[in-house]
């Protein structure tokens, strides 16, 4: 099955940098990118997704990069704000249609220190 | 917006006893899901339901649990016999019809399990 390996696992830093999540996935039939963001006590939210058709999308401070040859994908946050903090988790998903089996990453904790 | 609601936001529960955790998955929707995070772990597959059954489950998803869509309205998930690695929050969520191709899991807000 997929594997999708993230880090970094902790990731502080300070209003109006970038931060940059690295992600892994095993399985070569994976065609469906999403992420989420977590909030305290409150489940996944999606904040951007890329498709393998597809190497770039950008929406507005977020980014996204898809090297499918390396099977590694990116998000990229820019000019982070206080409430850019949350837990930040990838995904792969071989799906078709409405289906979609996601396997997430573990997880990456991003502070955002005003 | 529409939203997936889940029931209860967190129970707490004696090891041996069932549990029935409930959702509302999006009116439209026809693919729902059960995924759990256990504290400080990443959120993990555990069964996907369509069309009245089970089209996929992980193998975390073993004979003590149980999908159910009892109505037009509600998907289900029962826990026959808890055990203690059993606690963790638990994730509904769905998806749309085929067709549209839009990919997006909707997840609820979690309802958070406690086996003693």
């Amino acid at each position: 099955g997929e594997n999708v390996e993230q880090h970094p696992s902790t990731l502080s830093v300070q209003e109006g940098d970038s931060a940059v999540i690295k992600c892994t996935y095993s399985d070569s039939a994976s065609n469906y990118f999403p992420w989420y963001k977590q909030e305290l006590g409150k489940g996944p939210q999606l904040i951007i997704d890329i498709r393998s058709n597809v190497g770039e999308k950008k929406d507005q401070r977020i980014a996204v990069t898809l090297n499918k040859t390396a099977k590694h994908f990116s998000l990229h946050i820019t000019e982070t704000q206080p409430e850019d903090s949350a837990v930040y988790f990838c995904a792969a998903s071989e799906g078709s249609g409405g289906y979609q089996k996601v396997t997430f990453g573990i997880g990456t904790k991003l502070q955002v220190i005003p | 917006e529409p939203e997936v609601t889940q029931t209860p936001s967190h129970q707490v529960t004696q090891m041996g006893q069932e549990v029935i955790l409930r959702c509302v998955p999006i009116s439209n929707h026809l693919y729902f899901y059960w995924y759990r995070q256990i504290l400080g772990q990443k959120v993990e597959f555990l069964v996907s339901f369509y069309n009245n059954e089970i089209s996929e489950k992980s193998e975390i998803f073993d004979d003590q649990f149980s999908v159910e869509r009892p109505d037009g309205s509600n998907f289900t998930l029962k826990i026959r016999s808890t055990k203690l690695e059993d606690s963790a929050m638990y994730f509904c969520a769905s998806s749309e019809q085929p067709g549209l191709n839009t990919g997006e899991l909707f997840f609820g807000e979690g309802s958070r399990l406690t086996v003693l």
